[in-house]
C-alpha cells in the first residue's frame, strides 16, 4: 500500500517557524484530509491535528494544519527545544480501503 | 484520565503465532472504534488493522490481511490482535489507539514489542 511522501528532515533555528509537507493522492489527503502526530524517542506518538486544522483538546495553538488539494502541511510557530521530534501525517485511503501513513519527518531545532 | 494498557509481546519463531491485548480504562469504550498501528524499529508508523466500535466494520493492511485478526469484547473493554504465520517483517513495537467519529489516533497505548525471529 503506497504512502504518503513527507520529506525525511527539517532544521530549523529556535524560535523560528517550521513547515512540514505531506504529500498524497486524490483518494487520501485529498479525499477527507490529513492527521497530524507528534513523535518523541520511545515514546507513543501524539495526535496534533485531525481531518485537516482541528486540534485535540490540550494541543497547542503553536500547531496548525492545513490543506491544498493533495499536500497538508503542519506549520509549527516559535520553535522550542521539546518541538524536536518526528512527525507523521495519516489520512483515510478511499481506494486501498486502509489508512496510510507518511514516511515521518525528523524535526531538528538548532 | 483515558488510559490504553497493553500486554502481550515478545519474542516468537518465523511462522508462530502471538495475541496483543489492549485494556481500556475510563473510556467510553462501546463509542469508539479503535486501531492497531505498528512501528518496525528504527523505522516509521503503520496502520495494521481498525475495528468499529459496534464490531460491523474491520478493516486491514493488505500484508496482514488473512494472517490477523482484529477483535473486541465491549464487555471487558478489551481489544485484541491475534497474529498467526508471523514473518520477520512484522517485527515491531505494536500501539492500539482510539478512534471516534473523525478523530483518529486520539489515545494510545504504551506499545508491545513484537519480535519474530529464530
Amino acid at each position: 500500500q503506497a504512502g504518503l511522501t513527507q520529506p525525511p528532515s527539517v532544521s530549523k533555528d529556535l524560535g523560528q517557524t517550521a513547515r512540514l509537507a505531506c504529500t498524497g493522492t486524490s483518494n487520501n489527503v485529498g479525499f477527507q484530509g490529513a492527521a497530524w502526530l507528534q513523535q518523541h524517542q520511545g515514546q507513543p506518538p501524539t495526535l496534533l491535528s485531525f481531518r485537516d486544522n482541528n486540534r485535540p483538546t490540550g494541543i497547542s495553538e503553536k500547531f496548525s494544519a492545513s490543506r491544498s488539494g493533495n499536500t497538508a502541511s503542519l506549520t509549527i510557530t516559535g520553535l522550542q527545544p521539546e518541538d524536536e521530534a518526528d512527525y507523521y501525517c495519516a489520512a483515510w485511503d478511499s481506494s486501498l480501503h486502509a489508512w496510510v501513513f507518511g514516511g515521518g519527518t525528523e524535526l531538528t531545532v538548532l | 484520565q483515558v488510559q490504553l494498557v497493553q500486554s502481550g509481546g515478545g519474542v516468537v519463531h518465523p511462522g508462530g503465532s502471538m495475541t496483543l491485548s489492549c485494556a481500556a480504562f475510563r473510556l467510553t469504550f462501546t463509542k469508539h472504534g479503535m486501531h492497531w498501528v505498528r512501528q518496525p524499529p528504527g523505522k516509521g508508523l503503520e496502520w495494521v488493522a481498525a475495528i468499529s466500535n459496534d464490531e460491523k466494520t474491520i478493516s486491514y493492511k493488505d500484508s496482514v490481511r488473512g494472517r490477523f485478526t482484529i477483535s473486541r469484547d465491549n464487555g471487558k473493554n478489551m481489544l485484541y490482535l491475534q497474529m498467526t504465520s508471523l514473518r520477520a517483517e512484522d517485527t515491531a513495537v505494536y500501539y492500539c489507539t482510539t478512534y471516534f467519529g473523525d478523530l483518529n489516533f486520539d489515545y494510545w497505548g504504551q506499545g508491545a514489542l513484537v519480535t519474530v525471529s529464530s
